[in-house]
């Protein structure tokens, strides 16, 4: 089936620096990416849509500047927390859509961001 | 903004014993899916449905999709220690032009007792 991976799973930095995380379709061409935010025992919260060749699509309240994305191929897409602060600590998971566009999604592993 | 509500939100049961879980929303999906997330781990889908009033069954897990298509539910028959884990029901609905966005329900997360 399709495979998601996504890089590092788990990663600790230092207040104010900025961390990357990577989302790669290993076996697919996924022209549209999601990366979604999860806290400890809660649903995903969708942070953006990240399109290929485009800008990334933010939901409300989601700083575009904070959450810096970029789809530069059609396998990978990343995101990174600049200026990274102890409450952007959080479990960051990214998707890819395999087909048409009401199939389902495929999830990476996550990555656990801990900012000290 | 398109809303799914998921009950329950915590459930503790002991093996054996059966469990529902229920999505509901006002607003009409194209699909729904079922997802089951282990802590660390990204969610694994487990079903689709698409069509209104559709009954899917995976092995002791029976997935029903309302005929209205605004509602879901997922039964556990004779629940195993296995089975534990945060369930996630999301809906998929036009968002605009050829693309699709999810709307996810808020989790239940199930622990089964052996």
């Amino acid at each position: 089936g399709a495979v998601v991976s996504q890089h590092p799973s788990r990663v600790i930095c230092k207040s104010g620096t900025s961390v990357k995380i990577e989302c790669r379709s290993l076996d697919f061409q996924a022209t549209t990416m999601f990366w979604y935010r999860q806290f400890p025992k809660q649903s995903l919260m969708l942070m953006a849509t990240s399109n290929e060749g485009s800008k990334a699509t933010y939901e409300q309240g989601v700083e575009k500047d904070k959450f810096l994305i970029n789809h530069a191929s059609l396998t990978l897409s990343t995101l990174t927390v600049t200026s990274a602060h102890p409450e952007d600590s959080s479990f960051y998971i990214c998707s890819a859509r395999v087909g048409s566009t009401n199939s389902p999604l495929h999830f990476g592993n996550g990555t656990r961001l801990t900012v000290t | 903004t398109q809303l799914l509500e998921q009950s329950p939100q915590f459930l503790s049961i002991q093996e054996g014993e059966n469990l529902t879980v229920y999505c509901n929303s006002s607003s009409v999906f194209s699909s729904l899916q079922w997802y089951r997330q282990e802590p660390g781990e990204g969610p694994v889908l487990l079903v689709t449905v698409v069509t209104g009033g559709e009954v899917k069954k995976l092995k002791r897990l029976t997935f029903q999709f309302g005929d209205a298509r605004k509602d879901s539910s997922l039964h556990i028959t004779a629940a195993q220690p296995g089975d534990t884990g945060l369930y996630l029901c999301a809906g998929a609905a036009n968002s605009g032009g050829s693309n699709y966005k999810l709307t996810f329900g808020k989790g239940t997360l199930l622990t089964v007792n052996p």
